[in-house]
């Protein structure tokens, strides 16, 4: 069955050091790939995404993302970390069968803690 | 713009008692979908529909489970009768096609059921 793996549930850095969020997928395809944030009693914003062409891309907020199909990883990367990055952070596969109707995956989320 | 919309932001009912939920995505958007967010089960996706039509409902977790898109504009999430065990948040989002667009969420709607 499709998957989506974020290992770590919880992840604490020091404000202005750097930031890598894994991301893990099981599917047999490429599929779409997705980054989004959730703050304290928020719906979800979407960061960045990845369907095709350059392996890295970049996203709102100063994140940016790397798709390696080898590893089957979408890991999220920030070079400096803001105290206002504190959320929690999804990684999400959108299964596009043949009628490309599409379903989004969510993994289990990630909790960034900042510490000043 | 005003994004998807979502209502209410917070319903506290009694056990057994009738919730809806309401949401409106954003104009053009072709599909809407229905996540719950707990704890336990982080997102689960419930449903979701295309131009109005309901496409998959697999994640629906029971016959008190009830989603309507009455039209393009408008969808309701209808829990009849509410359990304990419903306590979540609930999200609508909408898409104005294939995944490569991604989602835009609306706020959820947080709902106890006592």
């Amino acid at each position: 069955a499709q998957s989506v793996t974020q290992p770590d549930i919880h992840i604490t850095v020091s404000e202005g050091a750097s930031l890598e969020l894994r991301c893990n997928y099981s599917y047999g395809a490429t599929p779409y790939l997705f980054w989004y944030v959730q703050s304290p009693g928020q719906g979800l914003q979407l960061l960045l995404k990845y369907f095709s062409g350059d392996t890295l891309v970049q996203g709102i907020k100063g994140f940016e993302a790397e798709f390696k199909r080898s590893q089957s990883s979408f890991n999220l990367r920030k070079p400096s970390v803001h105290w206002s990055d504190a959320a929690e952070y999804f990684c999400a596969v959108d299964i596009h069968g043949s009628s490309n109707t599409g379903k989004l995956i969510f993994g289990q989320g990630t909790t960034l803690q900042v510490k000043p | 713009d005003a994004g998807v919309i979502q209502s209410p932001r917070h319903e506290v009912t009694e056990m057994g008692q009738e919730v809806t939920l309401r949401c409106k995505p954003i104009s053009g958007h072709d599909y809407l979908f229905w996540y719950r967010q707990t704890m336990m089960r982080g997102l689960e996706l419930l449903i979701y529909f295309n131009n109005n039509v309901p496409i998959d409902d697999s994640g629906m977790p029971e016959d008190r489970f009830s989603a309507k898109m009455p039209n393009a504009s408008f969808s309701t999430l209808k829990i009849q009768p509410s359990e304990p065990r419903d306590s979540a948040v609930y999200f609508c989002a909408s898409t104005p096609g294939q995944g490569r667009y991604g989602y835009t969420f609306g706020s959820g709607t947080r709902l106890t059921v006592v």
